[in-house]
C-alpha cells in the first residue's frame, strides 16, 4: 500500500511569491490534515478535511493561505504571498475515518524556505 | 498556551544506554501517541498509549492519565534511534491531535 505522498519536497521563494503544495493521501482515507512545522518545533495543525469538506480551518492564516480537496482525494495547500515567517516544513497526513481516533499517517513533507 | 510539554529538549547517549523521555499535558486526553521523526523529516507513529503500559520491541510507554503524563523508555539505544521523538494528545473524537516540540535524541557509537 502506497503511503502519503507530497510534492515538491523542497521550495525556495522570495518574499511575496506564491507557492502550492500537493498531497496524495493513502487510498480510502477520508480524513486529510495539513500541518506547519517550524524548525525545532512540533507540527501545528493548519486545516483538516473529511472527504471534500473542511472540518476546521481556524488555524489557517486565511488572508494568504488556502487549502482545497475538491474530490475528497488529493489536496492542495497554497500560500499567496509568502513571508519569511512561513519558513517551515509543511506536512500532510491522512487517517482512515474521522471520529475513530485512528492513527495519522504522515507524508515526507515539503521544506519551504522564504528569503 | 503550550498543551504538551516534553523533556528533556535534547539528549545525548552512548550506544547501549537507555533513554527516558517525558511528556506532560495540560488537559485531559483520550488519545496519546508517540511519534518518531527522522533527521530527514519523515514522521511515523511508534505507539498509541492513552493509559497504562505498552511495549513494542525496545520501546515501553507508560501513561498515567490522572496525572497527565506519559513516558517513553528506549532500552539499549542504537545509533539508528537518533532523531526527534514527539508526543501528541487528542481530546475528543474529531481526530485532532496536539504535538509537543519533541526530544532530540543523539546516540553516539
Amino acid at each position: 500500500e502506497a503511503g502519503v505522498t507530497q510534492s515538491p519536497r523542497y521550495a525556495v521563494l522570495q518574499e511575496g511569491q506564491a507557492v502550492s503544495f500537493w498531497c496524495d493521501p493513502i487510498s480510502g482515507h477520508d480524513t486529510l490534515y495539513w500541518y506547519q512545522q517550524p524548525r525545532d518545533q512540533g507540527p501545528q495543525l493548519l486545516v483538516y478535511f473529511r472527504d471534500e469538506a473542511v472540518i476546521d480551518n481556524s488555524q489557517l492564516p486565511s488572508d494568504r493561505f488556502s487549502a482545497v480537496r475538491p474530490k475528497g482525494t488529493n489536496s492542495t495547500l497554497k500560500i499567496q504571498s509568502a513571508k519569511q515567517g512561513d519558513t517551515a516544513t509543511y506536512l500532510c497526513a491522512s487517517s482512515p475515518r474521522l471520529g475513530a481516533q485512528d492513527t495519522q499517517y504522515f507524508g515526507p513533507g515539503t521544506r519551504l524556505l522564504v528569503l | 498556551g503550550q498543551q504538551v510539554q516534553q523533556s528533556p529538549a535534547s539528549l545525548v547517549l552512548q550506544e547501549g544506554e537507555n533513554a527516558e523521555l517525558q511528556c506532560n499535558f495540560s488537559s485531559t486526553a483520550t488519545q496519546l501517541q508517540w511519534f518518531y521523526q527522522s533527521p530527514g523529516g519523515s514522521l511515523v507513529s511508534l505507539l498509541s498509549n492513552p493509559s497504562g503500559t505498552k511495549h513494542t520491541g525496545r520501546l515501553t510507554s507508560t501513561t498515567v492519565t490522572k496525572e497527565r503524563r506519559s513516558s517513553l523508555h528506549i532500552s539499549s539505544s542504537q545509533t539508528t534511534d537518533s532523531g526527534t521523538y514527539l508526543c501528541a494528545i487528542g481530546r475528543n473524537s474529531n481526530n485532532r491531535i496536539f504535538f509537543g516540540d519533541g526530544t532530540q535524541l543523539v546516540v553516539k557509537p
